[in-house]
């Protein structure tokens, strides 16, 4: 099983491009997550999606829309990007959201010039 | 907002020495979690804490889920240059589903 993964690993956006990341995970997990990581700061929950057909904002969602395309793919879709927004990108993936650990892709770099 | 502050901020150590960290939050969790994150990878899960006063041990690693529910260690014993990376702690509460995430501790061993 190769867990979560996730697409690009890395990308350089001008400001106003847009793009979408993408997330699978091969768990059968329930619930599906996205973060963004910035220096010094812990992780940031932008949106996450309880199950298949549902989705949720978290702490930073502004700039950022998600699908949950099924239960295995959750992207996170930046409209017009902002040198704001360049950050490490994380999506994790859990079998139910409470109470449950998570488990996290390897990440995509983002910077935004 | 919930609020999780983690310290040391970095840690810089010998092999062999023996390391402790914390995080303390500003309301009562339910659940604690601890995370290596690794450069250029994502965290990965150390342990796991659900009950108040449970201690938790995972090799040479052993955390404690604090009696208020407010707070959390982790101890490394007896370090090796493996141990390098960063440490989250993340709490989960009862009202909200969504995990609160530690600054993260930076350990360096020295060589």
């Amino acid at each position: 099983n190769a867990g979560v993964t996730q697409t690009p690993k890395f990308q350089v956006l001008k400001t106003g491009q847009s793009m979408t990341l993408q997330c699978a995970q091969d768990m059968n997990h329930n619930s599906m997550y996205w973060y963004r990581q910035d220096p010094g700061m812990g992780l940031r929950l932008i949106y996450y999606s309880a199950s298949e057909g549902t989705t949720d904002k978290g702490e930073v969602p502004n700039g950022y829309n998600v699908s949950r395309l099924n239960k295995r793919e959750f992207s996170l879709r930046l409209e017009s990007a902002a040198p704001s927004q360049t950050s490490v990108y994380f999506c994790a993936s859990s079998e139910r959201r409470r109470g449950q650990t998570q488990y996290f892709g390897p990440g995509t770099r983002l910077l935004v010039l | 907002g919930q609020q999780l502050n983690q310290s040391p901020q970095s840690m810089f150590i010998q092999e062999g020495e023996d390391v402790s960290m914390n995080c303390t939050s500003s309301s009562i969790f339910n659940t604690w979690l601890w995370y290596k994150q690794e450069p250029g990878e994502g965290p990965v899960l150390l342990i796991a804490l659900y009950k108040a006063g449970e201690l938790t041990s995972n090799g040479r690693l052993t955390a404690q889920f604090g009696i208020t529910r407010k707070d959390s260690f982790l101890n490394i014993s007896a370090s090796i240059p493996s141990d390098v990376g960063i440490y989250f702690c993340a709490g989960q509460g009862d009202s909200n589903y969504q995990l609160i995430w530690g600054a993260g501790t930076k350990l360096i061993i020295k060589p």
